[in-house]
């Protein structure tokens, strides 16, 4: 089994431009979760899909947008991107009410 | 809103020593605790998850503790090594089923 994997691994951007982010996970989870991490913070909640066919906003979910394309893939589109947007970006997907398990983040650069 | 803090941000200790990590919590309705590792530039890896029925759990030489009452966990590490240098997040389920993080504390084991 892979996992959870995400690409790409790096990104940089200009502002302005947009790009998605992939995640795909083989575990047969049925949650899907995009976070992002920056220095001296916690991670935080972009958007979740808490099944197939369904996602919702998180802490931070401005300048965002994901699809759940089917149980195994889980994109985030970032359609505009902003300085304030540089960050780690980690995927996770999880049975609900068990431990989560995570890609290994896209490292995103925005000039 | 529930809020998670972890103390110290930062911890040098030397090979051999127990230590302890601390993480609070201000909103005891939790469905349950994690406790991760995080390795410089890599993702995050599952330590130990403690259900809120459960006071603690054991995996080697980790033990995390609850108390939910007082809005308190810890992760005891029992003789230390190198290899254990990392950041150790906390992170707590809310009653949205969705994880609060706290910031971390990056662990250094000197040799």
């Amino acid at each position: 089994n892979a996992g959870v994997t995400q690409t790409p691994k790096f990104q940089v951007l200009k502002t302005g431009q947009s790009m998605t982010l992939q995640c795909a996970q083989d575990m047969n989870h049925n949650s899907m979760y995009w976070y992002r991490q920056d220095p001296g913070m916690g991670l935080r909640l972009i958007y979740y899909s808490a099944s197939e066919g369904t996602t919702d906003k998180g802490e931070v979910p401005n300048g965002y947008n994901v699809s759940r394309l089917n149980k195994r893939e889980f994109s985030l589109r970032l359609e505009s991107a902003a300085p304030s947007q540089t960050s780690v970006y980690f995927c996770a997907s999880t049975l609900q009410l068990d431990t989560q398990y995570f890609g290994p983040g896209t490292r995103l650069t925005v000039l | 809103k529930q809020e998670v803090t972890q103390i110290p941000a930062a911890l040098s200790v030397p090979e051999g020593e127990n230590l302890v990590l601390n993480c609070s919590f201000t909103d005891s309705a939790i469905y349950n605790l994690q406790w991760f590792r995080q390795d410089p530039g890599k993702g995050l890896t599952s330590l130990l998850l403690i259900q809120s029925s459960q006071r603690e759990q054991t995996s080697g030489r980790l033990n995390a503790s609850l108390d939910k009452s007082s809005g308190r966990s810890t992760l005891y590490i029992a003789a230390s090594q190198p290899g254990d240098s990392a950041t150790y997040l906390c992170a707590v389920m809310d009653s949205n089923y969705q994880l609060i993080w706290g910031a971390g504390t990056k662990l250094i084991i000197k040799p």
